[in-house]
């Protein structure tokens, strides 16, 4: 099945810190991934849509400047929390669709990446 | 905007018994319908995808159900286990957009 592979896993750093989550799709092409945040027994929140090669679709509220998207390849996509501070700790998971199989295809998420600020 | 809610937030069942998961929505002009497992502090694993003209999916001993017009679906689970303790979320697609429910969190005890 499909696979997105999302690292690291788990970050924890100080106040002021730039951090990069990464989100692979191991074996499909990916057009389109997305990036959730989640916080503790809430639902998860659709922060943007990334698009291979062009700029990324942020959803209302979610601070473009604060949160960098790249999407440089079919198979990546990368979100950077620049001068990350404590409210910025949160669950982030990506998920990414493989649009090859038509439009009924499921999306496929990673493993989530806990990030920490203190 | 879409609402989703999963009530209840929690459950606790013992073990062998069947499992009802409910998921009510606010606008029916949805595409499709996923339900998902999530483990703690892991991420999503896909469980069943309903597309909007189907009215149920089926995959061992789960079954969902898709009602647009009262706008509910239904995760059941037959004949629970202690490895079925997890955090089920329903998610509305449209436009390729996943709006998730909070979940609830099945506690399967043997």
């Amino acid at each position: 099945g499909a696979v997105v592979s999302q690292h690291p896993s788990r970050v924890i750093c100080k106040s002021g810190t730039s951090v990069k989550i990464e989100c692979r799709s191991l074996d499909f092409q990916a057009t389109t991934m997305f990036w959730y945040r989640q916080f503790p027994k809430k639902s998860l929140m659709l922060m943007a849509t990334s698009n291979e090669g062009s700029k990324a679709t942020y959803e209302q509220g979610v601070e473009k400047d604060k949160f960098l998207i790249n999407h440089a390849s079919l198979t990546l996509s990368t979100l950077t929390v620049t001068s990350a501070h404590p409210e910025d700790s949160s669950f982030y998971i990506c998920s990414a669709r493989d649009w090859t199989g038509g439009r009924d295809q499921p999306q496929h998420f990673g493993d989530g990446t806990r990030l920490s600020i203190l | 905007k879409q609402e989703v809610t999963q009530i209840p937030a929690a459950l606790s069942v013992p073990e062998g018994e069947n499992l009802v998961l409910n998921c009510s929505f606010t606008d029916s002009a949805i595409y499709n319908l996923q339900w998902f497992r999530q483990d703690p502090g892991k991420g999503l694993t896909s469980l069943l995808l309903i597309q909007s003209s189907q009215r149920e999916q089926t995959s061992g001993r789960l079954n969902a159900s898709l009602d647009k017009s009262s706008g509910r679906s239904t995760l059941y689970i037959a004949a629970s286990q202690p490895g079925d303790s997890a955090t089920y979320l329903c998610a509305l697609i449209n436009d390729y957009k996943l709006s998730f429910g909070a979940g609830t969190t099945v506690t399967v005890r043997a």
